[in-house]
């Protein structure tokens, strides 16, 4: 089957790093992706990671391990505007279908 | 300009009726895409069409029918709506398959509440 992981909910303090972690099983693997969606809004991309390592795109980061089927999205100097929730998505097929997991809904706090 | 446009935003419905939402792509993407998100935010796929033609559809009641008129316009049409219906679909497109790093862009969604 196809399944993919993350923490429901976490709390971090502005100005901090927060760590949101993934893990997946699928039957194929094209990439994984990192989406932030505030609430009432859509998806936006965040990363993109097809390789083994870390991606660094300015505050945010984004590492995989395709052996583990594990991936974390790394957010740096917290700002309150980064409240929101963060999807993992896997791309598991030759029809380029994203598979989402239910998110990791962030909460930043003063 | 908006890249991916969906409308309605919100549309608040009677159980049985029929209704569509409509969706536009103006980034020249060949794929495009319905997604569900329910109350629980799970966004789980439904279709996708490239060029026009259909290459994922997965397992979602007869009752709903998209339609692609040309690759820019991917529309959905439900029929005898249920309360189980009730979510946030959200349109969205990629370029073909080896710009997939890239990423899809999404709509704004949709909002649809069964009475």
């Amino acid at each position: 089957g196809q399944n993919i992981d993350q923490p429901t909910e976490m709390t971090a303090t502005e100005g901090a790093i927060v760590q949101i972690n993934c893990t997946y099983q699928t039957s194929g693997f094209n990439g994984l992706f990192w989406y932030q969606q505030h609430a009432g809004e859509a998806p936006t991309f965040l990363s993109y990671n097809v390789l083994d390592g870390l991606e660094e795109k300015g505050r945010f980061s984004s590492f995989l391990s395709r052996s583990k089927g594990y991936s974390y999205l790394l957010l740096k100097e917290l700002q309150m505007k980064d409240s929101a929730s963060y999807l993992c998505a896997v791309d598991g097929g030759a029809t380029n279908k994203l598979i989402f997991g239910t998110g990791t809904l962030l909460a930043v706090q003063p | 300009d908006t890249a991916v446009s969906q409308t309605p935003k919100y549309l608040v419905t009677q159980m049985g009726n029929d209704k569509s939402i409509k969706c536009e792509q103006n980034l020249g993407h060949d794929t495009m895409y319905w997604y569900k998100q329910d109350s629980k935010k799970f966004l789980k796929i439904m279709f996708s069409y490239n060029n026009k033609e259909l290459i994922i559809n997965e397992t979602v009641p007869n009752r709903f029918s998209p339609k692609s008129p040309d690759k820019a316009h991917l529309n959905l049409h439900i029929n005898s709506l249920e309360l189980g219906d009730s979510a946030v679909y959200f349109c969205a497109s990629s370029q073909d398959p080896g710009a997939i790093a890239h990423g899809y862009t999404f709509g704004s969604g949709t909002r649809l509440t069964v009475v």
